[in-house]
């Protein structure tokens, strides 16, 4: 079956503007997260979305928002774009209370730099 | 906050076991371990996970002490391809809803 599918995959923006990114998560699966890795910082959680409704949110500013669709697609959104957020963004699909053997199904991300 | 504690980097010989080593001291009875890896530029991957027995599938082997305070991951016979960052997480088997806390991991480089 298809895997989780992030869109784009490279992108390359500029201070000051906003961004948005977007997850296709694997075709049953209806909880979406969202995660942002940088070399300092490693692996941060950033919100999870179920049934189109953020269940659970890090710790990151006002700036970072996300949504889920109908159909379980998620984008997540940057505003007003800082030199720090070039990162990693990783999205992960899961069925609705995984914890059973694959849990999270990670796509391969979308790397963000901020000029 | 992440639970676990691994050292930061280990070496490996190509062909030879991998045995990656995390202490998960505060662990509860109903938290389960978790490994997952990342090769370079991509996405975290599922490796295995267990609670208090021994597991093995077509990747790795969990040794879980009896504790349950640590663990080991086994690659049995590691390949250049096994270079890769590996998480060894825990996380309640109740809380479906808690998301992946990811540690630094172990940055394991299998050698030729």
């Amino acid at each position: 079956k298809a895997g989780v599918t992030q869109t784009p995959r490279y992108l390359i923006k500029t201070r000051g503007q906003q961004v948005t990114l977007s997850c296709s998560p694997i075709s049953g699966h209806r909880s979406v997260s969202w995660y942002q890795q940088t070399p300092g910082q490693g692996l941060q959680f950033l919100f999870e979305y179920f049934s189109e409704t953020q269940r659970n949110k890090g710790n990151f500013p006002g700036r970072f928002s996300g949504r889920q669709f109908s159909n379980s697609r998620s984008e997540m959104n940057v505003s007003t774009l800082e030199l720090g957020d070039s990162a990693l963004y990783l999205c992960a699909s899961s069925l609705p209370g995984e914890v059973g053997p694959t849990g999270y199904t990670f796509g391969s991300g979308t790397r963000l730099t901020v000029v | 906050d992440a639970k676990t504690t691994q050292p930061p980097s280990m070496d490996c010989a190509e062909g030879r076991a991998a045995n990656l080593p995390c202490n998960h001291s505060t662990i509860s009875g109903n938290e389960y371990v978790y490994w997952y890896r990342q090769i370079h530029s991509q996405g975290p991957q599922y490796i295995i996970h267990g609670l208090k027995n021994n597991e093995t599938n077509e990747m790795a082997s969990l040794i879980i002490t009896e504790d349950r305070k640590s663990s080991t991951l086994i690659l049995p016979h590691a390949t250049l391809r096994d270079t890769a960052v590996y998480y060894c997480i825990v996380r309640d088997i109740f809380s479906g809803n808690t998301p992946l806390v990811f540690g630094k991991g172990t940055r394991l480089s299998v050698i030729a």
